[in-house]
C-alpha cells in the first residue's frame, strides 16, 4: 500500500519532554513537509525539505526540530521549548510544488 | 509575505443546494491551485486542482474556477449532499519553490 504514514496516530507527552513524530514516505517523492493544524485553524507551515540533509524553516518553526537522513523519512521532534505543543500534526510529501501533496493520517499530540 | 485568503470561514447550505469557497492569492507566481478536502480527524484530500493555464476545471460536482488577473480561485460543489460536510482548503503554490501556502479553511455542513 503505498503512501505516506505517521505514527504514532495518538501521542501524550508530559511538560518538558522533548518527543518525536514519525513520517514515512514510499512515493518517491523529493519534497516533505509537516504542517500543525490547531482547532478551526488552517494548515501552518512548521519545516520542509526538498532534498536529503536539507531542510528550511517554515512560518513556525520555533520549538521543533526536524533531520532527512532519508529520502523516505522526515521525522519531527516537539522540543520543551515549544510553549503550545498540543495539536494535530500533517507530515505531506510532493514531487515537488506545482503537483499534488499527499498527507499522512496525522498525529495528535497532547501535553498533559 | 505570500498568503492565501479563504471565504467564508464556515457554509450551510441545504442538500441539493450549491456551495461556493473563494480564495484570494498574493504571489503572482503562483501557478498551481489544489483543492483539499478533509473530513474530521482524516487527512486532507485533494479533490480537484487547477493550474494557471486553465480558466476553469470539472469533475463531475465540483468545479474550479480561477482568475490570474484577480488572482482568485472558486470552488463550486453543485447538488451539495450529507458526505460533502467537511472542511475545505485551498492551496497555492509556485513550480521549484516546494512551497503550498494553504487557506484558513471553509467547514461546509450539508443540511438534510
Amino acid at each position: 500500500d503505498g503512501g505516506i504514514t505517521q505514527s504514532p496516530k495518538y501521542l501524550f507527552r508530559k511538560e518538558g519532554q522533548n518527543v518525536t513524530l514519525s513520517c514515512e514516505q514510499n512515493l518517491n517523492h523529493d519534497a516533505m513537509y509537516w504542517y500543525r493544524q490547531d482547532p478551526g485553524q488552517g494548515l501552518r507551515l512548521i519545516y520542509y525539505s526538498q532534498i536529503v540533509n536539507d531542510f528550511q524553516k517554515g512560518d513556525i518553526a520555533e520549538g521543533y526540530s526536524v533531520s532527512r537522513e532519508k529520502k523516505e523519512s522526515f521525522p519531527l521532534t516537539v522540543t520543551s521549548a515549544q510553549k503550545n505543543p498540543t495539536a494535530f500534526y500533517l507530515c505531506a510529501s510532493s514531487s515537488f510544488a506545482g503537483t499534488e501533496a499527499f498527507f499522512g493520517q496525522g498525529t495528535r499530540l497532547t501535553v498533559v | 509575505g505570500e498568503n492565501v485568503e479563504q471565504h467564508p470561514s464556515t457554509l450551510s447550505v441545504q442538500e441539493g443546494d450549491s456551495a461556493v469557497i473563494k480564495c484570494t492569492y498574493s504571489d503572482s507566481a503562483s501557478n498551481y491551485f489544489p483543492w483539499y478536502k478533509q473530513e474530521l480527524g482524516k487527512r486532507p484530500q485533494l479533490i480537484i486542482d487547477i493550474r494557471s493555464n486553465v480558466g476553469e476545471k470539472k469533475d463531475q460536482r465540483i468545479a474550479v474556477t480561477l482568475n490570474k488577473t484577480a488572482k482568485h480561485f472558486s470552488l463550486h460543489i453543485t447538488e451539495t449532499q450529507p458526505e460533502d460536510s467537511a472542511v475545505y482548503f485551498c492551496a497555492a503554490s509556485t513550480s521549484g519553490t516546494y512551497k503550498y501556502i494553504f487557506g484558513t479553511g471553509t467547514r461546509l455542513k450539508v443540511l438534510a
